[in-house]
């Protein structure tokens, strides 16, 4: 069964580092996301990417952020100059496209990010 | 904006009882759908059902049912004989199909502890 796959699983970065998570979504899917959840806390949307383009993003995702989809497979989130309270677990998403069963989103096993 | 809220942050019960999640929505979209997600110790996020804002019909899928009422906004989940490998935390979430991003918003999960 098809899918979404992150690496690398865990990475650990000093504050003021670039990193860059990556992601293959679904190989039949349209709409790409990212979220992130910090330990014990709850899954938050950082942004939603349709058609080479950022479709939503939170208050989260400011400037040190950005998306790309450098290639057909991969989803890529680039974070310029981490800070400490980025240390978190960041999931890839993706869904096929518009109504119910299309839009279910399916989750990435997850990149744990440490930042020190 | 949208809003899922967890009342129960965790539920301890023996093998074989029965579990019921309470979520509770807020939305203004009158087409939505809700989702919920399990997220075992080992971290990743496993879809498990989904519901659209028309279909209030009730249904069972194995052990899961779910119990999905717009008067009160609500959308409960049920499950049956709990086995230990049941132990997760479970995350409602909710996506407006008409927003921009298709967005999941989560609720704050409910840790479910099934005790052999």
């Amino acid at each position: 069964e098809p899918e979404v796959t992150q690496t690398p699983s865990h990475q650990v970065t000093q504050m003021g580092q670039e990193v860059i998570l990556r992601c293959v979504p679904i190989s039949n899917h349209l709409y790409f996301y990212w979220y992130r959840q910090i330990l014990g806390q709850k899954v938050e949307f950082l942004v939603s990417f349709y058609n080479n383009e950022i479709s939503e993003k939170s208050e989260i995702f400011d400037d040190q952020f950005s998306v790309e989809r450098p290639d057909g497979s991969n989803f890529t989130l680039k974070i310029r100059s981490t800070k400490l309270e980025d240390s978190a677990m960041y999931f890839c998403a993706s869904h096929k496209s518009l109504g119910l069963a299309e839009e279910t989103q399916y989750f990435g096993p997850g990149t744990r990010l440490l930042v020190l | 904006a949208q809003k899922v809220t967890q009342a129960q942050t965790e539920i301890s019960v023996v093998e074989k009882e029965d579990v019921t999640l309470d979520c509770v929505y807020e939305t203004r979209d009158t087409t939505y759908y809700l989702f919920w997600y399990k997220q075992p110790p080992s971290g990743e996020l496993v879809f498990l059902i989904r519901r659209n804002s028309f279909d209030e019909q009730n249904e069972i899928s194995g052990r899961y049912s779910w119990n999905f009422q717009k008067s009160t906004s609500s959308f409960n989940f049920t499950i049956t004989a709990s086995q230990v490998v049941d132990s997760a935390v479970y995350f409602c979430a909710l996506s407006e199909a008409l927003a921009a991003g298709n967005k999941l918003t989560f609720g704050g999960g409910t840790r479910v502890l099934v005790k052999p």
